[in-house]
């Protein structure tokens, strides 16, 4: 079964650095997404991704976030200048149809673990 | 305030007995709602999705309920096994994104 797959599992860096996480969604899907997750807390939307151009974002997604489709297979979470607060798992989730379409369950990878020290 | 709220406690349960988890929502009106299973350091998996226009969707073991007026979705596991212990998140439409509730972590013992 096709699967996302996130790059890298864990990364580490220091404060003030800028961090690219990668992402390969399903082939055949048209929206991306990005979650995160603090650890012990729930999963919190980010950014929805359709058409290359942001369809909706969240208070989280300042202007130290950027998403970024360079070619036909990746989608990028770049931050600018971590905080220490931006320590997380960060999931991207792809789906066939966007989520307002009623039939559209999102497929998750399994993370890149942010530690930002 | 929107809101969606899972119970935050566990969920302990005996091998072979029916696990029932609560998602009650505020201040949101879904056009359907999902649940999703999540394993230590993974990503959630998707389970099962209902319309507002459904009452009531079965999987397998798994069934969900949805009512739109009490603002409410239930989640039950039959025949519960130790393979089901996880968390359990409910997620709701809102536009252009799905809305995860704090989860449900379950165990299921033997």
């Amino acid at each position: 079964e096709p699967e996302v797959t996130q790059t890298p599992s864990h990364q580490v860096t220091q404060m003030g650095q800028e961090v690219i996480l990668r992402c390969v969604p399903i082939s055949n899907h048209l929206y991306f997404y990005w979650y995160r997750q603090i650890l012990g807390q729930k999963v919190e939307f980010l950014v929805s991704f359709y058409n290359n151009e942001i369809s909706e974002k969240s208070e989280i997604f300042d202007d130290q976030f950027s998403v970024e489709r360079p070619d036909g297979s990746n989608f990028t979470l770049k931050i600018r200048s971590t905080k220490l607060e931006d320590s997380a798992m960060y999931f991207c989730a792809s789906s066939a149809v966007g989520t307002g379409a009623g039939n559209s369950p999102l497929h998750f990878g399994n993370g890149t673990r942010l530690t930002v020290t | 305030s929107q809101k969606i709220e899972q119970n935050s406690e566990a969920l302990n349960i005996q091998e072979g007995k029916t696990a029932t988890l609560t998602c009650n929502y505020t201040n949101y009106s879904p056009a359907y709602l999902q649940w999703y299973r999540q394993d230590p350091g993974r990503g959630p998996v998707f389970l099962l999705l209902i319309r507002e226009n459904e009452k009531e969707k079965r999987k397998e073991r798994l069934k969900v309920t949805f009512d739109t007026t009490l603002k409410q979705s239930l989640f039950h596991i039959t025949a519960s096994q130790p393979a089901d212990s996880a968390t359990y998140l409910c997620a709701l439409d809102d536009t252009d994104k799905l809305i995860f509730g704090t989860g449900t972590r379950l165990q299921v013992f033997p």
